[in-house]
């Protein structure tokens, strides 16, 4: 089955606690990107990649890390959370290509107290 | 960054009445898409319309484009409880930075 996996699904850590989301796809797909949505301001993108070892930020990018190694695994990961961060997280992937249908995974909520 | 705004930002309507709801962006676009999210669920991808396009139907799904306007409208017949969801648009130039907007909070009653 085609999908987007992420884990974990829910996560309460504390603040300074280093942690990773990892989210991996299986469709082969060249595109992947994280977003976080948090009430009243919509789904924003925090980074993207285009392909293997190429990453970059998107509108929020401050305090988060990701990495590219692998085609089908894009982790993000926040090297010192702080409560701001407290949101649901989405991966999600797509192919090449003029349609850029995107493939989103089942979210990450994270609350960092 | 690409991002459209979905208007109203709330609707409520009864089961087998129709629901409109609209997506203006700014810059010029490949492609616009709409998604579903059921709540705190991931975005369902529901159409995508081309910028050559004017119409599209999917289903009971209905999409318009006028890229003059730069504006796209959603039209859902006949509704479903079970299409009470959020609704976003995605305004499409390539990946790249996406955004989507706030979304249009769709709630059909039985």
């Amino acid at each position: 089955e085609a999908q987007v996996t992420q884990n974990p699904r829910y996560l309460i850590t504390v603040t300074g606690k280093k942690l990773t989301v990892t989210c991996s796809q299986n469709m082969n797909h060249e595109y992947m990107s994280w977003y976080r949505q948090d009430p009243g301001l919509g789904l924003r993108q925090i980074y993207y990649s285009m392909n293997v070892e190429v990453t970059d930020k998107g509108d929020v990018p401050e305090g988060y890390k990701v990495s590219r190694k692998e085609k089908r695994n894009f982790p993000l990961i926040l090297e010192s959370p702080s409560p701001n961060q407290t949101s649901l997280y989405f991966c999600a992937s797509g192919g090449d290509g003029t349609y850029n249908e995107q493939f989103f995974g089942p979210g990450t909520r994270l609350t960092v107290l | 960054s690409q991002q459209g705004e979905e208007d109203p930002q709330a609707l409520s309507i009864q089961e087998g009445e129709n629901a409109t709801m609209n997506c203006s962006y700014k810059t010029s676009i490949n492609n616009l898409q709409w998604y579903r999210q059921n709540s705190g669920r991931g975005l369902v991808h529901l159409i995508l319309i081309r910028s050559n396009e004017r119409e599209k139907h999917s289903g009971r799904l209905r999409v318009t484009l006028d890229t003059s306007k730069k504006s796209s409208s959603l039209l859902i017949t006949a509704s479903r409880a079970a299409d009470t969801a959020s609704y976003f648009c995605a305004p499409s130039g390539g990946y790249q930075k996406v955004t989507f907007g706030i979304g249009t909070k769709l709630q059909v009653i039985p």
